[in-house]
C-alpha cells in the first residue's frame, strides 16, 4: 500500500467551481500534514498546512481526520491560476530528528475558461 | 520573502562524472534537505541534515552520495559517479525548527547522458 495515495485525476474544472481532493496515509504515526502545489517543471510550493480542526485560507479549506488517516482540500470559487499539481504531503515521526516529507503522486487540476 | 536558491539551474553531464549541486537555504533555518523528482514521478525524500551531521537518509542516498554544509550559507549535494538513473531534478529545502514545513528552492535538473 502507498503511503500516501491521492486520486491522481486529471480534474478539468470550470472557472468558479468548487473542487475538492482527498489524500489517504498509510502510517499513523504521521504528525504532520500539508497541501502544496506544484506547477509543471517547478518547485513544490506550500500551499497550507493542515490541523486537526480544519483550517481556511481564503478559498482554500483543509481537514484532516486522523481516525480515517484521511486529508481533504476545498478549493472554492477556482481560478484559472488554480491549474497545477496538488499534492499531499505528510511528516512521520519516528524519532526526535525524523522529519523528511512523504509526497503523494498529486492531483492534477486545469481550470478551464 | 525569502526564498531558497539552487544553482546550477540545469547540469548536463557525462556517466561516471562527479557533479555538485548547490543550495542557499533560507537564512535563519536549522535543517536543510535534498529531495529528487524523476520525470513524472513522485517527489522523494533523499537526506536531511542538521547541526552539522546527517539526520536521517532515504536507501536512495547510497554511498554515491555526500552532502556538506562548507560555509554558513551554502549546502551541497555531491553525486561522485553519476549513473543514467540519476537523472532527475533535486530539490534542496529548508525548514526552521519547530513547524515542520519546509520550502523548496528551483531545483537543478540533472540529466545524465
Amino acid at each position: 500500500r502507498k503511503e500516501v495515495e491521492q486520486d491522481p485525476g486529471p480534474f478539468n474544472v470550470p472557472e468558479g467551481a468548487t473542487v475538492a481532493f482527498n489524500c489517504t496515509y498509510s502510517n499513523s504515526a504521521s504528525q504532520s500534514f500539508f497541501w502544496y502545489r506544484q506547477d509543471c517543471r517547478k518547485e513544490p510550493k506550500l500551499l497550507m498546512s493542515v490541523y486537526s480542526s480544519g483550517n481556511e485560507d481564503g478559498r482554500f479549506t483543509a481537514q484532516l481526520n486522523r481516525a480515517s488517516q484521511y486529508i481533504s482540500l476545498l478549493i472554492r470559487d477556482s481560478k484559472l491560476s488554480d491549474s497545477a499539481t496538488y499534492l499531499c504531503v505528510v511528516r512521520v515521526i519516528s524519532s526526535g530528528s525524523a522529519r523528511q516529507l512523504t509526497f503523494g503522486s498529486g492531483t492534477q487540476l486545469t481550470v478551464l475558461p | 520573502e525569502p526564498e531558497v536558491t539552487q544553482t546550477p539551474s540545469h547540469q548536463v553531464t557525462q556517466m561516471g562524472q562527479e557533479v555538485i549541486l548547490r543550495c542557499v537555504p533560507i537564512s535563519n533555518h536549522l535543517y536543510f534537505y535534498w529531495y529528487r523528482q524523476i520525470l513524472g514521478q513522485k517527489v522523494e525524500f533523499l537526506v536531511s541534515f542538521y547541526n552539522n551531521e546527517i539526520s536521517e537518509k532515504s536507501e536512495i542516498f547510497d554511498d554515491q552520495f555526500s552532502v556538506e554544509r562548507p560555509d554558513g550559507s551554502n549546502f551541497t549535494l555531491k553525486i561522485r559517479s553519476t549513473k543514467l538513473e540519476d537523472s532527475a531534478m533535486y530539490f534542496c529545502a529548508s525548514s526552521d525548527a519547530g513547524s515542520g514545513a519546509q520550502y523548496f528552492g528551483p531545483g537543478t535538473r540533472l540529466l545524465v547522458l
